[in-house]
């Protein structure tokens, strides 16, 4: 596609349910990332893929996120029974692949997620 | 492990005046630099970023950035705003290197930068 597409763009879910975020990233590009950026804090790195493995999920900040890649392509990051302090932009960018010099990460407009 | 700091959370100007958006980092090893922009309800977009070569690197829209090694600093500069720059900045580095860490951009909190007319 023309750019990375992530949906839905806004997600208002109760307490303690289970929310999927979709990335669909630009065609051709290897490595797609997930952030959070929550108010105030700026954005904070979640996870990475290169094609549909995650050498590093370290970042996640719980064992209540998990994330998948299929297909080198589509990723769905799953939030499980949501907390209030989950509520945050979670953002999805790719690149062409990883490394330094190609870390020039194209990013979606992101999930508003709400937990009430 | 690299951080950023942004020293200023918001920062108005009139328009046609010059701004600057200060970014420091820190980090053991040497690192590629960038600046983002984040439009009201839009996408964060790259603006401008360093990797090597010379240290004063620009972008389309009149922005430029200088790196500055010995003050571990990455400001932002434009000689005169427009309205239409009214956005959020961030700042962010990467480890130039190859391994572990390098394949992650770290941010700073971002700036708000709001022209006034």
């Amino acid at each position: 596609g023309a750019g990375v597409s992530q949906s839905p763009s806004n997600k208002v879910t109760e307490k303690g349910k289970d929310v999927e975020l979709r990335c669909d990233p630009i065609s051709g590009h290897t490595a797609l990332y997930w952030y959070r950026q929550s108010l105030g804090q700026g954005l904070e790195f979640l996870i990475y893929f290169q094609g549909n493995s995650a050498p590093d999920k370290s970042g996640l900040p719980s064992d209540r996120f998990s994330a998948e890649r299929t297909g080198g392509s589509v990723s769905t990051l799953t939030i499980q029974r949501t907390q209030q302090e989950d509520s945050a932009v979670y953002l999805c960018a790719s690149s062409l692949s990883v490394g330094p010099r190609n870390t020039e990460a194209f990013f979606g407009q992101g999930t508003r997620l709400t937990v009430v | 492990a690299q951080s950023v700091t942004q020293l200023d959370s918001q920062v108005p100007v009139f328009e046609e005046a010059p701004v600057e958006l200060r970014c420091n980092y820190s980090s053991s090893v040497s690192v590629y630099l960038f600046w983002y922009v984040q439009y009201p309800n839009q996408g964060l977009q790259l603006l401008l970023k360093y990797l090597s070569g010379s240290t004063l690197v620009e972008s389309i829209n009149g922005f430029e950035a200088e790196f500055n090694k010995s003050q571990t600093s990455f400001h932002l500069r434009k000689p005169s705003v427009h309205i239409s720059d009214t956005a959020e900045y961030f700042c962010a580095v990467s480890s130039a290197y190859s391994g572990a860490g390098s394949y992650q951009l770290t941010f700073g909190k971002g700036t708000k930068l709001s022209v006034i007319p």
